[in-house]
């Protein structure tokens, strides 16, 4: 079955570095989503992404954070200086195939540190 | 603005024992829902998802859950917990559109009691 893969599944930095989390969703998908669990917190939204655009984003996505598909199978997440409050599980999922079925499929996820 | 509420916090049930984990959501239109479970350091995977349609959903691992509408509810049920059941689960409402975003509960804990 396919599925939706991140690497790094840890990622460990200094603040004030730049990361960038990647994610190969899944293949005919579409629609593509980034969102964060603060230990022992909610998973919360942080953007979604369609035809090379940004189609929504949450207020936490502020001008720290980027996204791109740089190529036909990869998304990325950019945090350009970290703080300590981005020490986060990252999760990406992907929706909406061939046949949209509006589900969107996480992948296992990254989780950061930053020291 | 759709939001979930997930009012348990922590469940302990007894191996064999029945569950229901309790699930509330605000949405201004016929919601999408879905459950996931996490467990501990592992990603998010669905259990199961309402659309449309018959309002009781069938999902993996033995997994049940409810649609009603009158009671903006989607309660998760399994008649019979096993040990490796215990984990997080998170029960979520999806816009209607795919770049829509889906909003989490804050998630309930089961532990399974041997």
């Amino acid at each position: 079955e396919p599925e939706v893969t991140q690497t790094p599944s840890h990622q460990v930095t200094q603040m004030g570095q730049e990361v960038i989390l990647r994610c190969v969703p899944i293949s005919n998908h579409l629609y593509f989503y980034w969102y964060r669990q603060i230990l022992g917190q909610k998973v919360e939204f942080l953007v979604s992404f369609y035809n090379n655009e940004i189609s929504e984003k949450s207020e936490i996505f502020d001008d720290q954070f980027s996204v791109e598909r740089p190529d036909g199978s990869n998304f990325t997440l950019k945090i350009r200086s970290t703080k300590l409050e981005d020490s986060a599980m990252y999760f990406c999922a992907s929706s909406g195939g061939l046949v949209t079925t509006d589900t969107q499929y996480f992948g296992p996820g990254t989780r950061l540190t930053v020291l | 603005a759709q939001s979930v509420t997930q009012p348990d916090i922590h469940i302990t049930v007894s191996e064999g024992a029945s569950l229901e984990l309790r699930c509330n959501y605000s949405y201004g239109a016929t919601p999408y829902l879905f459950w996931y479970v996490q467990s501990p350091g592992q990603g998010l995977q669905l259990l199961l998802k309402y659309f449309s349609g018959d309002t009781l959903v069938q999902g993996i691992k033995g997994f049940e859950a409810e649609f009603k509408r009158s009671q903006s509810s989607f309660n998760l049920r399994k008649p019979s917990v096993h040990w490796s059941d215990a984990a997080e689960y998170f029960c979520a409402v999806g816009a209607r559109t795919n770049a829509g975003k889906s909003t989490f509960g804050d998630g309930t804990t089961l532990t399974v009691k041997p």
